[in-house]
């Protein structure tokens, strides 16, 4: 199976900063990996699709890019409403795996 | 707007079958344009794929669910189902239906998510 490791695990930042999220994968996934926000007692939310595509609704200041083995989120100018937990995930083959989550703390 | 429900049992005994329906409205199971999935997240843990399946029946199963999983679907009532047989406490999670987007290979749509404990 196809394994994301997301760095770091945690992360303490403030409003108006700029955050970048990492997420590798253990082989070569091309560019099938989507991002997605949870905060806690809620359903993840997808934000980004096919590494580096903004789901319809998402705010402009999450980017995602990458291809291959290593992906980046990218928070232009956090907001207080961006707290909790990011997720990457990956498609290939028949598997679907997700990386173990980075906190965000604000 | 295709909203996802899961509903179930919120307890099973260690050793019994786990069994959840995700009922779709808004929407149809028979698209063309998505597969059907459970995920699951273990509390203050990460999220695990369990199955996917497509209206017209083909299904993937992740590898490590060693053959408890079973996903299907009833077209006529327009929800799908999960069976999980042979739990124990380590299946005790959040249980999550949702949409995949066949374009994207992302889960574009989820439930509210539904506690299921394994304990005697």
């Amino acid at each position: 199976d196809i394994q994301l490791t997301q760095s770091p695990s945690t992360l303490s930042a403030s409003v108006g900063d700029r955050v970048t999220i990492t997420c590798r994968a253990s082989q070569n996934i091309d560019g099938w990996l989507a991002w997605y926000h949870q905060k806690p007692g809620r359903a993840p939310k997808l934000l980004i699709y096919k590494a580096s595509n903004l789901e319809s609704g998402v705010p402009s200041r999450f980017s995602g890019s990458g291809s291959g083995t290593e992906f980046t989120l990218t928070l232009s100018t956090l907001q207080p409403e961006d707290f909790g937990t990011y997720y990457c995930q990956q498609y290939q083959g028949s598997s679907r795996t997700f990386g173990q989550g980075t906190k965000v703390e604000i | 707007q295709l909203q996802l429900q899961e509903s179930g049992p919120g307890l099973v005994r260690p050793s019994e079958t786990l069994s959840l329906t995700c009922s779709v409205s808004g929407g149809s199971v028979s698209s063309s344009l998505y597969y059907w999935a459970w995920i699951r997240q273990s509390p203050g843990k990460g999220l695990e794929w369990i199955a996917s399946l497509f209206y017209s029946g083909s299904t993937y199963y992740n590898l490590s669910m060693q053959g408890r999983a079973t996903i299907s679907l009833d077209t006529s009532k327009n929800q799908f189902f999960l069976r999980l047989s042979s739990v124990t406490a380590a299946d005790t999670a959040v249980y999550y239906c949702a949409r995949l987007r066949i374009s994207a290979a992302n889960f574009d749509l989820w439930g509210r998510g539904t506690l299921v404990t394994v304990s005697s």
